[in-house]
């Protein structure tokens, strides 16, 4: 099976602009998380999706949001962006047993300038 | 509010060399699991090992093993005979089942930077 993918790898984007990513997830997997990747905070979790509903939401401003389609595909957007929102964006996908774990995509890595 | 603590920031070890990696949670949970994860330099997260907390028996794949202390809330990676490609950032993840909605949300702590010296 293919494995989880991102894009864009890399973006470069001025604050005040709004930026989108996209995740596809591996093949069957119903379950999208997103996290967000900083040296000084770590790994943190934004928000997980399932069969296309939010079913949980770190503590993130409402800047952040995200969806998912039909096809377990997901997005997420971030709004008037701020050089603080420079990170490595994570996705993550799952079945829908929670023991077998999250299986990450290579990332975003996002620059704000 | 669940937390991990890796209170290791970095470590090294001898290739063919055995290493342990520490890890503690705080949890008022019963039931949860333990992920270790591997990012090696400008790669992807990997799973590594996975732990049910209900589970006594310590996981083991291959050449990675944890040592799973539910009281002390600790869960240890054990990596034997260690290869040049063990060589990255290992991060210790918890996750609890939210039951009533059924959400995955795994909880990281601050990653051991793990080098593996020829």
């Amino acid at each position: 099976k293919a494995g989880v993918t991102q894009t864009p790898r890399y973006l470069i984007k001025t604050r005040g602009q709004q930026v989108t990513l996209s995740c596809s997830p591996i093949s069957g997997h119903r379950s999208v998380s997103w996290y967000q990747q900083t040296p000084g905070q770590g790994l943190q979790f934004l928000f997980e999706y399932f069969s296309e509903t939010q079913r949980n939401k770190g503590n993130f401003p409402g800047r952040f949001s995200g969806r998912q389609f039909s096809n377990s595909r997901s997005e997420m957007n971030v709004s008037t962006l701020e050089l603080g929102d420079s990170a490595l964006y994570l996705c993550a996908s799952s079945t829908a047993g929670p023991g077998i774990g999250q299986y990450f995509g290579p990332g975003t890595r996002l620059t704000v300038t | 509010a669940q937390t991990v603590t890796q209170s290791q920031p970095e470590m090294s070890v001898q290739e063919a060399e055995t290493v342990t990696l520490s890890c503690t949670y705080d949890t008022s949970e019963n039931n949860y699991y333990l992920f270790w994860y591997k990012q090696p330099p400008s790669r992807q997260m990997i799973l590594v090992i996975r732990q049910e907390a209900y589970k006594q028996q310590n996981a083991t794949e291959n050449r990675f093993s944890v040592n799973f202390q539910k009281a002390a809330k600790s869960f240890s990676l054990k990596i034997s005979d260690s290869q040049l490609g063990d060589t990255a950032m290992y991060f210790c993840a918890f996750m609890k089942l939210d039951s009533g909605a059924g959400s995955y949300q795994l909880t990281f702590g601050k990653g051991t930077k793990l080098s593996v010296i020829p």
